[in-house]
This record gives C-alpha cells, sequence and structure tokens, in this order.
C-alpha cells in the first residue's frame, strides 16, 4: 500500500531536548515536504526536498532542520525544541517537481507538546 | 510574495444543498492549485488538482473546482451536501518547489 508513514504520532518533550519525527514513503518520490499546523494559521511549509542530498527553506524554517540522504526518509530535527513549537506535524511526498503531475500524499501527522 | 486566501472560516450549510468554498491565489505566475480535506485527527486527503487545461476540474466525492484566471479564484463546488462532508477543507498553491495553503474552511452540514 502506498503511504507516507511518520513517528512518532504523538510526542511530549521538554524545552531543549532534541528530538527527530521520522518521515518515510514508500512510493519512490523526488519530492518531500514538512508541513506544521496551527489553529486559524493552515499548513504552513517549513523545510522541502527536491531530491536526494537537495533540500530547502519553505516558509518558517526556523528551528528545524532536516536531511535527504535517502530518497525514501526525510526526518524532521528540533535541535532545541521551545514551546513555539507545539504544534501539528505533517509529513508530505510528491511524485516529482520536475514533471507535470505534482500531488502530495500525506502522513496521518505528529502531534508534538514542548513543555 | 506567493499567498492562497479562503475567506470564509466557517460555512454552515443544510444536507442536500449545494455549497460552493471560496479560494483566492495571488502569485506571479499561475500556480498548480488544489483542494483537500481533512476530517478531524487525520491527514490531508486530495480531492482535486488543476494544473492547466480545462478550467473546471472534477474530484472526489463528487467535489468540482472552477479554475477563473481573471478572479484569480479556484471555489470549490458540490451540488448536494452529504453529512460526510463535514470536515475543514483547505486550498493551496504550489510553484516552484514551494507550497502555500489557505487557513482552511471549516464545514459544518445541518441535518
Amino acid at each position: 500500500e502506498a503511504q507516507v508513514t511518520q513517528n512518532p504520532r504523538y510526542l511530549i518533550t521538554v524545552t531543549g531536548k532534541k528530538l527527530t519525527v521520522t518521515c518515510s514513503q514508500n512510493m519512490n518520490h523526488e519530492y518531500m515536504s514538512w508541513y506544521r499546523q496551527d489553529p486559524g494559521l493552515g499548513l504552513r511549509q517549513i523545510y522541502y526536498s527536491m531530491n536526494v542530498e537537495v533540500t530547502d527553506k519553505g516558509d518558517v524554517p526556523e528551528g528545524y532542520k532536516v536531511s535527504r540522504k535517502e530518497k525514501r526518509n526525510f526526518p524532521l530535527i528540533l535541535e532545541s525544541p521551545s514551546p513555539n513549537q507545539t504544534s501539528l506535524y505533517f509529513c508530505a511526498s510528491s511524485p516529482s517537481t520536475a514533471r507535470m503531475n505534482t500531488e502530495a500524499f500525506f502522513g496521518q501527522g505528529t502531534r508534538l507538546t514542548v513543555v | 510574495a506567493q499567498s492562497v486566501t479562503q475567506p470564509d472560516i466557517h460555512i454552515t450549510v443544510s444536507e442536500g444543498a449545494s455549497l460552493e468554498l471560496r479560494c483566492n491565489y495571488s502569485y506571479g505566475a499561475t500556480p498548480y492549485l488544489f483542494w483537500y480535506v481533512q476530517s478531524p485527527g487525520q491527514g490531508l486527503q486530495l480531492l482535486l488538482k488543476y494544473f492547466s487545461g480545462d478550467t473546471l476540474v472534477q474530484g472526489i466525492k463528487g467535489f468540482e473546482a472552477e479554475f477563473k484566471r481573471s478572479q484569480s479564484s479556484f471555489n470549490l463546488r458540490k451540488p448536494s451536501v452529504h453529512w460526510s462532508d463535514a470536515a475543514e477543507y483547505f486550498c493551496a498553491g504550489y510553484y516552484a518547489g514551494k507550497s502555500t495553503f489557505g487557513d482552511g474552511t471549516t464545514l459544518t452540514v445541518k441535518p
């Protein structure tokens, strides 16, 4: 089954404790992206990756890091989480940005609380 | 800066009534446009997309959307709403690698 898998689904952590949210897709998609969703603000793009070893900032990259060492995985790293990073996070993947056929498959989301 | 705007935060319709959710975009060039639906506690599901060509696009679950370049709009419509359509709907634009989502419209369906 084609899917985007995020782990963990729920996480409570303390300020300053480094964490990683994993994202994996099994569709051989080139493009992957991370979003955060906050009430009244819709989804805001954090980082995206057009292919392996190619990443770029979205609209709200501060406080986050990503890596794309292999096509299927795109982890989101919070080196020193702060309470304002409490949010619902979504990972998404798309077939390609070069082809005229772009649609995103979304993971189920990770609800992160930073206390 | 590119933006996607959904003017209506919350819409309530009666079951069986028609529905239109508004979406306006602001880009230097025509982006790819999408409508997604999100049920509580769930991820986003793609309803339909517009890349080019026919301005009226059909999607899943009986939804359609019309692209109007002159109005910079991409409104979502459904002729007859079902109770199961109650959810939050997001319009999104995509251009050169970056995605921009509207703030969402919450749809409530009255019996």
